[in-house]
C-alpha cells in the first residue's frame, strides 16, 4: 500500500459546480498537509497549507484533515474554467522527511 | 528574484549519452531536491541536499548523481542515459527542511532519451 493514494481521475466538472478532492493516507506520523496545484507542462506550486487536523478557507478553496480518518480534502466552490489543473497532496511528519506527494487529479472545469 | 531556475527546458538524448540538468535558486533556500513525473507515476523523489557539501538518495536514485558545492545550485548528472530516463525533471527548493517545508518548483526539464 503506498503512504498516500489520491484518484487519478480526470474529474471533468461544469463551471460554478463544488469540486471535492481527496487523499487518504497510512502513516499516522503525518502532521503537514499541503495541496499543489499544477498546470498543464508547469510546475506544482502551492495553493493550501494545513498544519494537522482541521479546516483552512482561503477564497473559494477549503483544506480538510481528518487525522482520524486519515483523509485530506479540497473544495473548491463556485469552481472556472481556470481551476482546470492537475492537483496533487503532499504531506510528511515532523522529522526530517522529505514530502510524499499523491499522484494528483486532473481536473476539467468546463464554461 | 527568478525563485527557482532549470535549464535546458527541452533536451533529446541517445541512449548512452552523458548530460546534466541545471536548477539554481535564488531564494537563499537550504533545502533542494529533483522529482522526476511520469503519467501515473506522479512527482518521484530522485536526490535532495539538505545543504551545500551535503546530499541523499530519495525513492528512484538509480542512474542519477547529484552535488551540491554552493547553498544556490544543485545539478542533477545522468551519466549513461537509458530510455527509462525519458520524463520531465523538477528541481525544488524550500527554506529549511523541517516544519512545513513549503517546496517551491522550477518550470520542469522536458528529456526524452531515444
Amino acid at each position: 500500500q503506498k503512504e498516500v493514494e489520491q484518484d487519478p481521475g480526470p474529474l471533468s466538472v461544469p463551471e460554478g459546480a463544488i469540486v471535492s478532492l481527496n487523499c487518504t493516507y497510512s502513516n499516522s506520523a503525518f502532521q503537514y498537509f499541503m495541496w499543489y496545484r499544477q498546470y498543464s507542462r508547469k510546475g506544482p506550486e502551492l495553493l493550501m497549507y494545513t498544519y494537522s487536523s482541521g479546516n483552512k478557507e482561503d477564497g473559494r478553496f477549503t483544506a480538510q484533515v481528518d487525522k482520524s480518518s486519515k483523509y485530506i480534502s479540497l473544495f473548491i466552490r463556485d469552481s472556472q474554467p481556470s481551476d482546470s489543473a492537475t492537483y496533487l497532496c503532499a504531506m510528511r511528519d515532523s522529522g526530517n522527511t522529505p514530502l510524499v506527494f499523491g499522484k494528483g487529479t486532473r481536473l476539467s472545469v468546463i464554461a | 528574484n527568478a525563485g527557482v531556475t532549470q535549464t535546458p527546458k527541452f533536451q533529446v538524448l541517445k541512449t548512452g549519452q552523458s548530460m546534466t540538468l541545471q536548477c539554481a535558486q535564488d531564494m537563499n533556500h537550504e533545502y533542494m531536491s529533483w522529482y522526476r513525473q511520469d503519467p501515473g507515476m506522479g512527482l518521484r523523489l530522485i536526490h535532495y541536499s539538505v545543504g551545500a557539501g551535503i546530499t541523499d538518495q530519495g525513492e528512484v536514485p538509480n542512474g542519477y548523481n547529484v552535488s551540491r558545492s554552493t547553498t544556490e545550485d544543485f545539478p542533477l548528472r545522468l551519466l549513461s542515459a537509458a530510455p527509462s530516463q525519458t520524463s520531465v525533471y523538477f528541481c525544488a527548493s524550500s527554506y529549511s527542511y523541517s516544519g512545513a517545508n513549503v517546496l517551491t518548483f522550477g518550470a520542469g526539464s522536458r528529456l526524452t532519451v531515444l
